[in-house]
């Protein structure tokens, strides 16, 4: 079957930088996706991974691994605003999203 | 402004009372689709529609109804809601091509009793 694998929740200080890790099985694939989601709120596109290596985006940086079904999300210099849930979503040979339940980030000052 | 408009953003409701939840972009995205989103899990799809007449059941489809009459609109059908359908419903779209990412309406939180 498809699974993702992400930490529940983890908590970091603002300031500092935290990696989010994600592995997966999937049917297939066509690229991996990380997404921010604050509570209650939709979630909203951060990265696109489909080729091995690293994404840098500013604070946030994506890598992944496809021998290894993984990848991670690197963020850098931690805002309060940065709590959030996110969500790792690798696409399998449906392009369709297989999505975890993700993780609750917590920081604090 | 890009956006996906979903409406209502909060709705309670009783059991067996028929209701539409509407969602339209304005983007010309080919692909929409319907997630609903439960504490402890993950998004999960419950309709998507790759073009206009061109609809497919996700993973949780029971219970629900869709239609794409037109590119723009993807209403969510619940014919006779349950309180088990009580959950976060989130429409999206995206251009359908593997790198498009995902453009998510604001939710619409639905309370059945």
């Amino acid at each position: 079957g498809q699974n993702i694998d992400q930490p529940t929740e983890m908590t970091a200080t603002e300031g500092a930088i935290v990696q989010i890790n994600c592995t997966y099985q999937t049917s297939g694939f066509n690229g991996l996706f990380w997404y921010q989601q604050h509570a209650g709120e939709a979630p909203t596109f951060l990265s696109y991974n489909v080729l091995d290596g690293l994404e840098e985006k500013g604070r946030f940086s994506s890598f992944l691994s496809r021998s290894k079904g993984y990848s991670y999300l690197l963020l850098k210099e931690l805002q309060m605003k940065d709590s959030a849930s996110y969500l790792c979503a690798p696409m399998d040979s449906n392009y369709q999203l297989i999505w975890g339940a993700g993780t609750k980030l917590i920081i604090k000052p | 402004e890009a956006q996906v408009t979903q409406n209502p953003r909060y709705l309670i409701t009783v059991t067996g009372k028929k209701l539409t939840v509407t969602c339209s972009q304005n983007m010309n995205h080919e692909y929409m689709s319907w997630y609903r989103q439960d504490p402890g899990l993950g998004l999960r799809q419950i309709y998507y529609s790759m073009n206009v007449e061109v609809t497919d059941k996700g993973d949780v489809p029971e219970g629900y109804k869709v239609s794409r009459k037109e590119k723009r609109n993807f209403p969510l059908i619940l014919e006779s809601p349950s309180p088990n359908q009580t959950s976060l419903y989130f429409c999206a779209s995206s251009f359908g091509q593997s790198n498009s990412p995902l453009h998510f309406g604001n939710g619409t939180r639905l309370t059945v009793t």
